[in-house]
């Protein structure tokens, strides 16, 4: 069953780096998700993607945080300026259509920052 | 608004017992869709269930069954003859059609920590 893929699954990063995470979603995917939770907490919306744009995000979703889609295959997520409070477990997710197929969610990654 | 409400932060039962983990939303969106997901301890988010809004019938897979009611915007989850293997966190979430467009973003609930003792 084809699945989607995050690298890596923990990351540990001092406080001001800049991190990546990585994603393979599922090749039939056309919208592309970031949602995170913080330790204990719920899972909370980040930022939505298709078409090569952004077509929703929230307001944890600030200027330190950057989507992209470079090749068509990986969907990052980049935080430029790791702060304390950024530390979570980020979930990619993908969907085939908006509102009629449900997500599918990767492993998570861990970011813990130091 | 859009919200959803787990009121059980916590619930433990043992093997074989039926358990219902409650799940209240808010929304003012007449299409919206209803989730469960299941996360076990090793953190996955695990899709249950997509419910929409116009489908009121109740659904049944297995040991699991879904409860939507309109009337008191619920759409509880039950799980019959519980398992240990059962024992996560269990979150309801919505999803709404959104404006100028869709979207899909999920909104979660805070999850309901479900015990099953051996």
């Amino acid at each position: 069953e084809p699945e989607v893929t995050q690298t890596p699954s923990h990351q540990v990063t001092q406080m001001g780096q800049e991190v990546i995470l990585r994603c393979v979603p599922i090749s039939n995917h056309l919208y592309f998700y970031w949602y995170r939770q913080i330790l204990g907490q719920k899972v909370e919306f980040l930022v939505s993607f298709y078409n090569n744009e952004i077509s929703e995000k929230s307001e944890i979703f600030d200027d330190q945080f950057s989507v992209e889609r470079p090749d068509g295959s990986n969907f990052t997520l980049k935080i430029r300026s790791t702060k304390l409070e950024d530390s979570a477990m980020y979930f990619c997710a993908g969907s085939r259509g908006p509102m009629n197929t449900e997500a599918f969610f990767g492993q998570g990654t861990r970011l813990t920052v130091v | 608004a859009q919200k959803v409400t787990q009121a059980q932060t916590e619930i433990s039962v043992v093997e074989k017992e039926d358990v219902t983990l409650d799940c209240v939303y808010e929304t003012r969106d007449t299409t919206y869709y209803l989730f469960w997901y299941k996360q076990p301890p090793s953190g996955e988010l695990v899709f249950l269930i997509r419910r929409n809004s116009f489908d009121e019938q109740n659904e049944i897979s297995g040991r699991y069954s879904w409860n939507f009611q309109k009337s008191t915007s619920s759409f509880n989850f039950t799980i019959t003859a519980s398992q240990v293997v059962d024992s996560a966190v269990y979150f309801c979430a919505l999803s709404e059609m959104g404006y100028g467009g869709a979207t899909n973003k999920l909104i979660f609930g805070t999850g309901t920590l479900l015990a099953v003792q051996p």
